[in-house]
């Protein structure tokens, strides 16, 4: 089955700067890329994804890269603010419907 | 995008017992699916859900101690049975809104003592 690897497990960077978090996969069918937030006490959200036919795809200050040849995609936060601290999930969906997820990251903003 | 009411939100239950979690879908959704989130872990499936047919299960769940129904396709239901403490969860609802798109409920947290 799909074996989704999520690096760093935490974060911590400076108001302002930007966070970049990598996920690698193992299923080459998989075709469906999400990202999810998930604050305290509450369920995951998502907040980005991309699909397979699609290298690169932006949000504001959100972006999402995938690299299928090797199997990895990342996630870029810009102009990082307090309010983006939480957990974020990467997955992959591929012949199947489920999503397969990485471990996540912890995110702290500083001020 | 659909939002899902999960109940309840929180319990504390005996070990031994069993306890129902109930998922409400605002629209109609084909397919559903339940996860299990352990303290500070990632999201692992515990089965899909479809109306009208049994539900799958994945590898370490069985239907005896997850019993699933889905009667409609606005509703689903998740009952965790003679729980023990490794039991100790949180248990999420989602279901399909697009292709492959999940939305998640907030989230039934379990301790069982």
């Amino acid at each position: 089955g799909e074996n989704v690897e999520q690096h760093p497990s935490t974060l911590s960077v400076q108001e302002g700067d930007s966070a970049v978090i990598k996920c690698t996969y193992s299923d080459s069918a998989s075709n469906y890329f999400p990202w999810y937030k998930q604050e305290l006490g509450k369920g995951p959200q998502l907040i980005i994804d991309i699909r397979s036919n699609v290298g690169e795809k932006k949000d504001q200050r959100i972006a999402v890269t995938l690299n299928k040849t090797a199997k990895h995609f990342s996630l870029h936060i810009t102009e990082t603010q307090p309010e983006d601290s939480a957990v974020y999930f990467c997955a992959a969906s591929g012949s199947g419907y489920a999503l397969n997820f990485g471990k996540g990251t912890s995110l702290l903003v500083t001020p | 995008s659909a939002v899902i009411s999960q109940k309840p939100s929180r319990d504390i239950c005996q070990r031994g017992t069993s306890l129902t979690i109930q998922c409400q879908v605002d629209s109609q959704v084909t397919m559903m699916f339940w996860y299990r989130q352990q303290p500070g872990q990632s999201l692992t499936l515990i089965a899909t859900a479809n109306q009208g047919s049994e539900a799958t299960y994945e590898s370490g769940f069985v239907i005896d101690k997850f019993p699933i129904s889905r009667p409609n396709l606005t509703f689903s239901t998740l009952t965790v049975s003679n729980m023990s403490p490794e039991d100790s969860s949180i248990y999420l609802c989602s279901a399909e809104v697009g292709a492959n798109v999940l939305t998640f409920g907030a989230g039934s947290r379990l301790t069982v003592l």
